[in-house]
């Protein structure tokens, strides 16, 4: 069974421009979660869809945002993009709810994006 | 406001040894605990997912523990392998629905 995959691997793009990132979930799974981890600065929380609503969204400018297709895949487009956008953005899946109903989270490989 | 501590930032052991890893965290309100694996540059893969009312999980050579009213999990790995090194993150699942991680222990394992 595939697990979580993210697409581009890798992405550079000069300021300014836009990014968009894309994570197609475990199937069966409706939750999709975005972190950012930047060098140094650990895994931070970006935000979280579950059957194609926002549930919760972290502490980013509104530059950072998303959404959860019909099909539970998911994107995350970052605007006006600055240098220190430039970091490892991690999607993950679980079943419907994730943590709330104790379940296990899975993680996809990461798109890497440098702005230069 | 949820912080998750993990102790030490970095381990240096000698293959064959038993270890220990720590995890903290200051609100005791958590529906569960999960211990991920990170290989440098790569994602993260899940190791254990202990909920709220377990006190252990065990896989392998892997045990989990949590102790939720002090506010520490151990994760123990047993007869340690150099293909063991990598980086060890703890994270705590909340009531909003996400999880929030520590800033891992990277683990060497010398030949």
């Amino acid at each position: 069974e595939a697990g979580v995959t993210q697409s581009p691997t890798h992405l550079i793009k000069t300021r300014g421009q836009q990014a968009t990132l894309r994570c197609s979930p475990i199937s069966g799974h409706t939750s999709v979660y975005w972190y950012q981890q930047a060098l140094g600065l650990g895994l931070q929380f970006l935000l979280w869809y579950d059957e194609g609503e926002e549930r919760n969204r972290g502490n980013f400018p509104p530059r950072f945002s998303g959404r959860q297709f019909p099909n539970y895949s998911s994107e995350l487009n970052v605007n006006a993009l600055e240098l220190e956008d430039s970091a490892l953005y991690l999607c993950a899946s679980s079943p419907g709810q994730g943590t709330l109903l104790g379940n296990t989270i899975y993680f996809g490989e990461g798109s890497w994006l440098t702005v230069v | 406001k949820q912080e998750v501590t993990q102790i030490p930032a970095a381990l240096s052991v000698p293959e064959g040894e038993n270890l220990v890893l720590n995890c903290s965290f200051t609100d005791s309100a958590i529906y569960n605990l999960q211990w991920f694996r990170q290989d440098p540059g790569k994602g993260l893969t899940s190791l254990l997912l202990i909920q709220s009312s377990q006190r252990e999980q065990t896989s392998g050579r892997l045990n989990a523990s949590l102790d939720k009213s002090s506010g520490r999990s151990t994760l123990y790995i047993a007869a340690s392998q150099p293909g063991d090194s990598a980086t060890y993150l703890c994270a705590v699942g909340v009531n909003t629905g996400k999880l929030i991680f520590g800033q891992g222990t990277t683990l060497q394992v010398k030949p």
